[in-house]
């Protein structure tokens, strides 16, 4: 169990264009997703924390106008990153908290790599 | 302010050669310290989760423990197939937000 999945897995696009990012728990409920960016190399650092029904919470520095964050249903978040630029490329995984359970425990996606042209 | 350390930043091993690594935190009130492994281009697959001092989790070749400061991951006997980057995580206080270490990178030869 504590399945999550992220689509696509690797997407190239225009700079300028925009590029929506999937991350659904598979066997399990959440009502917190977190969004994740890794550079190469470097641990994860925290863009936002995604609540189901409300508005996400972003980490300082992070544009919540350029990373537009939907948590619409107990098993879907999205990542939207809009007029997506080359400096927007990177490795973004997501995660989720299983809800109803004492538990902190994050089960992360496998990731999306984004490259920008 | 909530600290994760860990130690050392990389590490190779011989094949069977048997290693710890650490993780040190500072945190007021833990609930909890979670122990990832990540290979190059995945996410973080979720390895244990450790509450109290003096708890022990184990599974295959790896033995995890947790002190009040620290906490170490073990590896017995490992095979290349154990390398990876391991990362340690605490809650921050009043948050479900992870408060990551910078991870150490372990290669086992053949």
């Amino acid at each position: 169990g504590a399945v999550v999945s992220q689509h696509p897995s690797r997407v190239i696009c225009k700079s300028g264009t925009s590029v929506k990012i999937e991350c659904r728990s598979l066997d399990f409920q959440a009502t917190t997703m977190f969004w994740y960016r890794q550079f190469p190399k470097q641990s994860l650092m925290l863009m936002a924390t995604s609540n189901e029904g409300s508005k996400a919470t972003y980490e300082q520095g992070v544009e919540k106008d350029k990373f537009l964050i939907n948590h619409a249903s107990l098993t879907l978040s999205t990542l939207t990153v809009t007029s997506a630029h080359p400096e927007d490329s990177s490795f973004y995984i997501c995660s989720a908290r299983r809800s109803g359970l004492s538990t902190d425990t994050q089960y992360f996606g496998p990731g999306t790599r984004l490259t920008v042209l | 302010e909530d600290q994760v350390t860990q130690s050392p930043e990389a590490l190779r091993l011989q094949e069977g050669e048997s290693s710890s690594l650490n993780c040190s935190y500072t945190v007021s009130g833990l609930r909890g310290l979670f122990w990832y492994r990540q290979d190059p281009g995945k996410g973080p697959e979720f390895l244990f989760t450790l509450y109290s001092a003096g708890e022990e989790k184990e599974k295959e070749r790896l033995k995890a423990t947790l002190t009040k400061k620290e906490s170490f991951l073990h590896i017995t006997a490992p095979k290349p197939e154990d390398s990876a980057t391991y990362l340690c995580a605490v809650p921050s206080v009043g948050t479900y937000k992870y408060i990551f270490g910078t991870g150490t990178r372990l290669k086992v030869l053949a």
